[in-house]
């Protein structure tokens, strides 16, 4: 079956510590997208790309990495500058960029210890 | 830019009764509109989405939603309202590369 993976579902990061959330996608999109998920506030971009070896900063990018090497992988690194990691954090891909459908993965929890 | 404002951030139903969750949105081009349905700790699952194509939308799970330019507006509806329905549902606009989402509207249905 196509769709998105996140791995880990949980993870726990301690304080100065740099940590990767895992998301691949067997649809042969083009796109691909990292929201973070806070209760109340719906979903805030954090960073795109719309195509390999190219990616953008959304809206809330400070504190967050990504590398694109491959079209099917964009993971994610939640870094030490980021000082309120706590969230839901959600992958998704489109065909293309632009206002195509977005699909999601299922989320990865992240929690500070 | 576009953004999307949800009315209300909980709605509380009798099973079998008419779902209603209002969505108002405002964007500098025709928009692109979905309504995504998410249950507790899971990814966000396409209801409906609206292209330009119709203004009256059937989506998955007995969902639809009406596009109103004149009010700004793409509520979603359902008629008849069933336990599976409890979940949180996020309104969003499009504009040339990237979602908008309101901050959700949590439903629970009463039995």
């Amino acid at each position: 079956d196509g769709g998105i993976t996140q791995s880990p579902k949980y993870l726990f990061r301690k304080e100065g510590q740099n940590v990767t959330l895992s998301c691949e996608q067997n649809l042969n999109h083009d796109a691909m997208y990292w929201y973070r998920q806070d209760p109340g506030q719906g979903l805030r971009l954090i960073y795109y790309s719309q195509i390999v070896n190219d990616f953008q900063k959304g809206d809330i990018a400070e504190g967050y990495s990504v590398s694109r090497e491959k079209k099917e992988s964009f993971p994610l690194t939640v870094t030490s500058a980021q000082k309120n990691p706590t969230a839901f954090y959600l992958c998704a891909s489109s065909k293309f960029r632009g206002r195509e459908t977005q699909y999601f993965g299922p989320g990865t929890r992240l929690l500070v210890l | 830019a576009q953004s999307v404002t949800q009315l209300g951030s909980h709605v509380s139903v009798s099973e079998g009764a008419l779902v209603l969750l209002r969505c108002n949105y405002s964007s500098s081009v025709p928009p692109y509109l979905f309504w995504y349905v998410q249950y507790p700790n899971q990814g966000l699952q396409l209801l409906l989405k609206y292209t330009s194509a119709a203004t009256l939308v059937k989506g998955i799970n007995g969902f639809e939603a009406e596009f109103k330019k004149s009010e700004t507006s793409f509520h979603l509806t359902k008629p008849s309202a069933h336990m599976s329905d409890a979940a949180e549902y996020f309104c969003a606009v499009s504009d040339n590369y990237k979602l908008s989402f309101g901050a959700g509207t949590t439903v629970t249905v009463r039995a």
